[in-house]
């Protein structure tokens, strides 16, 4: 049962850079798509980027210029570097697998979510 | 981007009851449509892909129907377990999005 669990910190100061990673267990990294996905009270559930562990990537154009993802394929995790952090930022972080099997490519699997705090 | 309605954001209702949320999209997104179930302080719950696939493991109860431009969940008999929010979202293009959320709760 493939499982996925993410790690950073909880608070990140304004104008800094925030990491985090996504550990994914009971499966490989290799055969689907991943995601992250964050969710803000003003802004709701909002797609950031996906990867393939092939190199096909995608981002949200909002947040384009300051997302980077990087996969470690030999640890099974895959990371999320968002730069120049403001208090618009502060947000649960989710990773998930998007899934496209299915012509939707949904959302199939989440990780439980870290909440992420702007603050000087 | 495609802008994502829900109708209503809230509802109150009571177990046995119906129960029908609508998403609306900007523009047409043929099947490209998504429905999550959260319930309070978890991750969503993959409930319906594709406009009207049930998701493996979801009570038939919940169902999806709609293509094009408007979408709809409906729970046939809503049990205690469902009291949740309800997000809709699309994959037909980037960026994806997701509906605002309607909140499902006891009456």
């Amino acid at each position: 049962q493939v499982q996925l669990q993410e790690s950073g910190p909880r608070l990140v100061k304004p104008s800094e850079t925030l990491s985090l990673t996504c550990t994914v267990s009971g499966g490989s990294i290799t055969t689907s798509y991943w995601t992250w996905i964050r969710q803000s009270p003003g802004k709701g559930l909002e797609w950031i980027a996906y990867f393939y562990h092939s190199g096909s990537t995608a981002y949200n154009p909002s947040l384009k210029s300051r997302v980077t993802i990087s996969v470690d394929t030999s640890k099974n995790q895959f990371s999320l570097n968002l730069s120049s952090m403001t208090t618009a930022d502060t947000a649960t972080y989710y990773c998930a697998r998007r899934f496209c099997d299915r012509s939707s490519c949904p959302f199939d699997l989440w990780g439980q979510g870290t909440l992420v705090t702007v603050s000087s | 981007d495609i802008q994502l309605t829900q109708s209503p954001s809230s509802l109150s209702a009571s177990v046995g009851d119906r129960v029908t949320i609508t998403c609306r999209a900007s523009q047409s997104i043929s099947i490209y449509l998504n429905w999550y179930q959260q319930k309070s302080g978890k991750a969503p719950d993959l409930l319906i892909h594709d406009a009207s696939n049930l998701q493996s493991g979801v009570p038939s109860r919940f169902s999806g129907s709609g293509s094009g431009t408007d979408f709809t969940l409906t729970i046939s008999s809503l049990q205690l377990e469902d009291f949740a929010t309800y997000f809709c979202q699309h994959s037909y293009n980037i960026p994806f999005t997701f509906g605002p959320g309607t909140k499902v709760d006891i009456k």
